[in-house]
């Protein structure tokens, strides 16, 4: 299969605490992006980074990327409430499509 | 709305029935993507475009599923003689070559 992994499968959290998730994939890979899909929504693209970048952020959000692991994080600040929703890394191989990890499921307690 | 737009949002048909489903990318994003998505999994890719070539089909699901994008705008994916097994949300996303996709609010189907 060339999906990979993602880790948790599911994380509960407090509201203002730090989540983090991580993504493995299997191919050598172009960039490397992540989405958030709230429960039968469409999925909103949240950021993107390239093969050559280590880390970016956007917001309260921080991603990094190891292309030695073949492996990227995200972790979310100050969680809230409205952050709860689904979370998928998605890698782009060259071009030919985004393949999407599993997903971590993300419920943020109020 | 400059978005990704898709529909329809839902659609209920009996087994047996043929279905068609439109995408409307992003009007300067010249590749355009179809993906399915069941319950509790990521998405799935089915096919691609680049403007208006088909440039990977191998991943439909069977040869009940066919997608076209006639003038390298719209798509349409259409799914033949649909069964219980094709219930799903259909997701269509467009990017720029190198870039971010973004993805429409997808078309659920349920087949009856």
């Amino acid at each position: 299969s060339q999906q990979g992994e993602e880790d948790p499968q599911a994380l509960s959290i407090q509201e203002g605490e730090n989540a983090t998730m991580n993504c493995s994939y299997k191919t050598s890979i172009n960039n490397l992006q992540w989405y958030r899909q709230n429960s039968g929504r469409g999925l909103v693209h949240l950021i993107l980074i390239r093969s050559n970048e280590r880390e970016k952020h956007s917001g309260r959000l921080r991603v990094t990327l190891d292309t030695s692991k073949k492996s990227s994080s995200l972790l979310i600040t100050a969680s809230r409430a409205a952050d709860t929703a689904s979370y998928f890394c998605a890698w782009d191989n060259y071009g030919q499509n985004f393949v999407f990890g599993p997903g971590t499921r993300l419920s943020v307690l109020p | 709305d400059t978005g990704v737009s898709q529909d329809p949002r839902h659609k209920i048909t009996k087994r047996g029935q043929n279905v068609t489903f439109r995408c409307d990318p992003i009007s300067e994003h010249n590749r355009l993507y179809w993906y399915r998505q069941t319950l509790g999994q990521g998405p799935e890719f089915l096919t691609y475009f680049q403007n208006e070539a088909q440039l990977e089909k191998s991943r439909l699901l069977s040869d009940r599923f066919s997608a076209e994008r006639p003038k390298g705008s719209f798509s349409t994916l259409e799914i033949q003689r649909t069964e219980q097994g094709d219930s799903a949300m259909y997701l269509c996303a467009s990017n720029p070559l190198g870039g971010g996709g973004f993805f429409g609010q997808g078309t659920r189907l349920t087949v009856v």
